[in-house]
């Protein structure tokens, strides 16, 4: 079946500095990508839409100068939290679609733990 | 914003036992999506219903849509206890069929 690779699963950081985070889809391309924020025991929220070769779309509220993202290429999608602060201390996922529009669910990443101090 | 609504929030139940849980929703959707998240790692898609779908099986789930009452549920029966874990319906929309995710049922199933 589908994959989705993303790395690294846990990251700690010092407050001040960047953060990148990789999605890859393995046996599949993916011109679409979505990136995902979940606090502790809440649900996901979607943060932005990654497309291959353009910029990406972000939800209301995200901001696109913190929250940087780069789909490079049909496989990869990057997201750099740049500036980090404590508050952005989050599990963030990221999920693609292998199949037709709506036919098929969407493969997530095993998500990144990013704990500032 | 977030669109589906699960309940219960949480539920606990004895292996062997079926274990039901209801998302509602509030717009109008190209399909509803349930998943699987074990603690601290990422979804697992368990299965797709379309909207012009009402019931659907896989193995020992069993998922249903109703779309006049924008509801669904997720029936998982003869529970095991390696089910527990949270379970999220989301709902997808729009050209680019991006997914809104529901708050969530967490179900602890006890040996």
């Amino acid at each position: 079946g589908a994959v989705v690779s993303q790395h690294p699963s846990r990251v700690i950081c010092k407050s001040g500095t960047s953060v990148k985070i990789e999605c890859r889809s393995l046996d599949f391309q993916a011109t679409t990508m979505f990136w995902y924020r979940q606090f502790p025991k809440q649900s996901l929220m979607l943060m932005a839409t990654s497309n291959e070769g353009s910029k990406a779309t972000y939800e209301q509220g995200v901001e696109k100068d913190k929250f940087l993202i780069n789909h490079a290429s049909l496989t990869l999608s990057t997201l750099t939290v740049t500036s980090a602060h404590p508050e952005d201390s989050s599990f963030y996922i990221c999920s693609a679609r292998a199949g037709a529009q709506g036919n098929y669910g969407y493969t997530f990443g095993s998500g990144t733990r990013l704990t500032v101090v | 914003s977030q669109q589906g609504e699960e309940d219960p929030q949480a539920l606990s139940i004895q292996e062997g036992e079926n274990a039901t849980m209801n998302c509602s929703y509030k717009t109008s959707i190209n399909n509803l999506q349930w998943y699987r998240q074990n603690s601290g790692r990422g979804l697992v898609h368990l299965i797709l219903i379309r909207s012009n779908e009402r019931e659907k099986h896989s193995g020992r789930l069993r998922v249903t849509l109703d779309t006049s009452k924008k509801s669904s549920s997720l029936l998982i029966t003869a529970s095991r206890a390696a089910d527990t874990a949270s379970y999220f319906c989301a709902t997808g929309r729009g050209s680019n069929y991006k997914l809104t995710f529901g708050k969530g049922t967490l179900l602890t199933v006890n040996p």
